[in-house]
């Protein structure tokens, strides 16, 4: 069965420093896709960045880029010249292959990131 | 914008009521989700559906049942309310991922206590 782990149920990091979040997965499948995902306090989810496992390309979306290493099974997530405003809990989701008429989609358990000012 | 909404933020029932929770989404995605948030227990898939009246059971679909009559809302009913039931409930949806990965848009979520 397909796992998602976040080992780190907290961090901090000073403003303008750069934090990385950790998560590993564990999977048979080759070509899956994953996701990191940020709540706010009190507000809605949303992606943050998404990776496509067949792309050996990391992903990078402004400030916000991961180091994915297929073979290691790791999925991180680094946050340069943090600001305030992305203190939340952060999820690392994976999201299998489309076969026999179905997918999962499984979230960790997140990591709360508080920014110090 | 992908707008999903939640019929409530907060709501308080008693043991064996019987609870609906709806979403609503506006943007013609056919997935649909609902998953329940705990605290060091992350998200946990309670069921989905990819299309109007097809369901699938996720992790823990025990005690839940879903209703999806039209594309855009998708209701996650409590048969019989119990104080385990306690918890954050988040709906979300995504345009079809046969061929391409689909980001997953939330709603705000409905906290439920049951007492």
């Amino acid at each position: 069965a397909q796992t998602v782990t976040q080992s780190q149920p907290e961090m901090s990091v000073q403003e303008a420093e750069t934090v990385t979040l950790s998560c590993t997965y564990d999977t048979s499948e080759s070509d899956y896709y994953l996701f990191w995902y940020k709540q706010p306090p009190s507000r809605q989810m949303i992606l943050v960045i998404r990776q496509e496992a067949y792309k050996q390309q990391n992903a990078t979306e402004n400030r916000f880029s991961v180091n994915f290493q297929k073979a290691a099974k790791s999925f991180s997530l680094k946050i340069s010249d943090s600001q305030l405003g992305d203190a939340a809990m952060y999820f690392c989701a994976y999201r299998s292959p489309f076969t026999s008429g179905t997918y999962k989609y499984i979230f960790g358990t997140g990591t709360r990131l508080k920014v110090l000012a | 914008d992908v707008k999903v909404t939640q019929s409530s933020r907060y709501l308080v029932k008693r043991t064996g009521e019987k609870v609906f929770l709806e979403c609503v989404q506006d943007m013609d995605h056919e997935n649909m989700f609902w998953y329940r948030q705990d605290p060091g227990l992350g998200l946990r898939l309670i069921y989905f559906s990819y299309d109007v009246k097809m369901k699938e059971k996720g992790d823990i679909p025990e005690g839940y049942s879903v209703s999806r009559e039209k594309k855009e809302r998708f209701s996650l009913i409590l048969e019989s309310a119990s104080t385990n039931q306690t918890s954050m409930y988040l709906c979300a949806s995504s345009p079809s991922g046969r061929v391409t990965a689909d980001t997953q848009y939330f709603g705000p979520g409905t906290r439920l206590t049951v007492l």
